[in-house]
């Protein structure tokens, strides 16, 4: 069955750590994408990166960075060097080609300190 | 405006009555959701809708009706919830390459709508 589990309900770190986000998936599918986006207190959810399944290459963008491990059904987020309007909830995602079905994790409540 | 926009942001009804929530979007886009989020719950995918036809209905309770009179609005009308259906009610929208391949890009979310069931 389709499911994306993020284990850490909450993450409290102070301005200029290092944390990761978890994020494991399960499917059966070969196709599918993987998905981030973040929840800010203004309720918007906002894309932050989509990885398919055949591309297991790690990305970076700014203090982000992203690990794709199919080995692990893994996908972790890694914020570097974290800042207060980090504070938010993230949510993984997973979407079955074809499927029309797209599952979220329960989300990471990540709070950055000053 | 931009972007995706819902209307009204708070909505606190009795279990009698009816209403409907409004999303826009402005993004010229052909695929258009809705989503509820409860306390404690994820993100739950309810409607789904393609060039303005329904292509999935995640089991959801016939006393949420969706419409999509065309690619940019869609509605959801609601009469006789429960107050388990108290609930963040999200929109979003997205460019898909057609009905078969759907959920595969990034999708813009409006703000919410707030629902309170007394």
């Amino acid at each position: 069955a389709q499911k994306v589990t993020q284990a850490q309900t909450e993450i409290s770190v102070v301005e200029k750590e290092d944390v990761t986000l978890d994020c494991v998936y399960e499917t059966r599918d070969t196709t599918y994408y993987l998905f981030w986006y973040k929840q800010p207190p203004s309720g918007e959810l906002v894309f932050l990166i989509r990885r398919n399944s055949f591309d297991e290459q790690n990305e970076i963008s700014g203090r982000y960075s992203w690990n794709f491990q199919k080995s692990t059904s893994s996908f972790n987020f890694t914020i570097t060097a974290s800042q207060v309007v980090d504070s938010a909830v993230y949510f993984c995602a997973l979407s079955e080609a074809g499927r029309g079905k797209l599952i979220f994790g329960q989300g990471t409540e990540l709070s950055v300190k000053p | 405006e931009t972007g995706v926009t819902q209307t009204p942001r708070h909505l606190v009804m009795g279990m009698t009555n009816k209403k409907s929530l409004k999303c826009e979007q402005h993004l010229g886009h052909n695929a258009m959701y809705w989503y509820k989020q409860s306390a404690k719950k994820p993100l739950e995918l309810m409607f789904v809708y393609s060039l303005e036809e329904r292509v999935e209905n995640n089991s959801v309770p016939s006393r949420f009706s969706p419409e999509c009179p065309n690619s940019s609005h869609l509605f959801l009308h609601l009469h006789t919830l429960q107050p388990e259906d108290s609930a963040l009610y999200l929109c979003a929208s997205s460019q898909e390459s057609g009905k078969t391949s759907l959920l595969y890009n990034e999708q813009f979310f409006g703000p919410g709508t707030r629902l309170t069931v007394l």
